[in-house]
């Protein structure tokens, strides 16, 4: 069945710029995460959302940063006036709850900020 | 508050001898434990899992993890590595402290030598 599916694979833009990465998760899977990853480094914690309930926003590094997730499927992260620490790649995964469940990855959008 | 250190941050075996890639965890309640690898330019991809069943978890691939909890440990092992074996993996740990928030180890490179 289909997986985890982030576009685009990549994006390279101007600081300063705002981007919108975008992930459609299973369907099904309830839970979404974001998670950012520098170059060689480990996942960082972004944003957690589960059905209608309020997101877990704890790891945001900036009001820069935002996401939604409308219909309780589709999300989109949005960076504004991007800055070229922003530079990673954007993870993005799903499960059917949070906890025991393993989540299932996304292949990633590599975002490279000139 | 739960956490997870992945005890070495590069290891290299020979094609054909065993890997093994240590983790330790702390957990204040009974944690679920995984193991994702991540292929370059990849997602993670789950290898296995631990959910207080068995505490010898076998994954894809060849690989297993045994949960010993009076060593908080969930070492991952596998027989005889492959080429294909080359690449990053990822311990991770989950509880219901904190509201089963996902903790990431900063990951083990594997390198296999010909």
């Amino acid at each position: 069945g289909a997986g985890v599916s982030q576009s685009p694979s990549n994006k390279v833009t101007e600081k300063g710029k705002d981007v919108e990465l975008r992930c459609d998760p299973i369907s099904g899977h309830t839970a979404l995460y974001w998670y950012r990853q520098s170059l060689g480094q480990g996942l960082e914690f972004l944003i957690y959302f589960q059905g209608n309930s309020a997101p877990d926003k704890s790891g945001l590094p900036s009001d820069r940063f935002s996401a939604e997730r409308t219909g309780g499927s589709v999300s989109t992260l949005t960076i504004q006036r991007t800055q070229q620490e922003d530079s990673a790649v954007y993870l993005c995964a799903s499960s059917f709850l949070r906890g025991d469940q393993p989540q299932h990855f996304g292949d990633g959008t590599r975002l490279s900020i000139l | 508050a739960q956490s997870v250190t992945q005890l070495d941050s590069h290891v290299s075996v020979s094609e054909g001898t065993p890997v093994l890639l240590r983790c330790n965890y702390s957990s204040s309640y009974s944690p679920s434990l995984f193991w994702y690898v991540q292929h370059p330019n990849k997602g993670l991809q789950l290898l296995l899992k631990y959910t207080s069943a068995a505490t010898l978890v076998k994954g894809i691939n060849g690989f297993e993890a045994e949960f010993k909890k009076s060593e908080t440990s969930f070492h991952l092992t596998k027989p005889s590595a492959h080429m294909s074996d080359a690449a990053e993996y990822f311990c991770v740990v989950s509880d219901r402290g904190g509201g089963f928030k996902t903790i990431f180890g900063a990951g083990t490179r594997l390198f296999v030598k010909a």
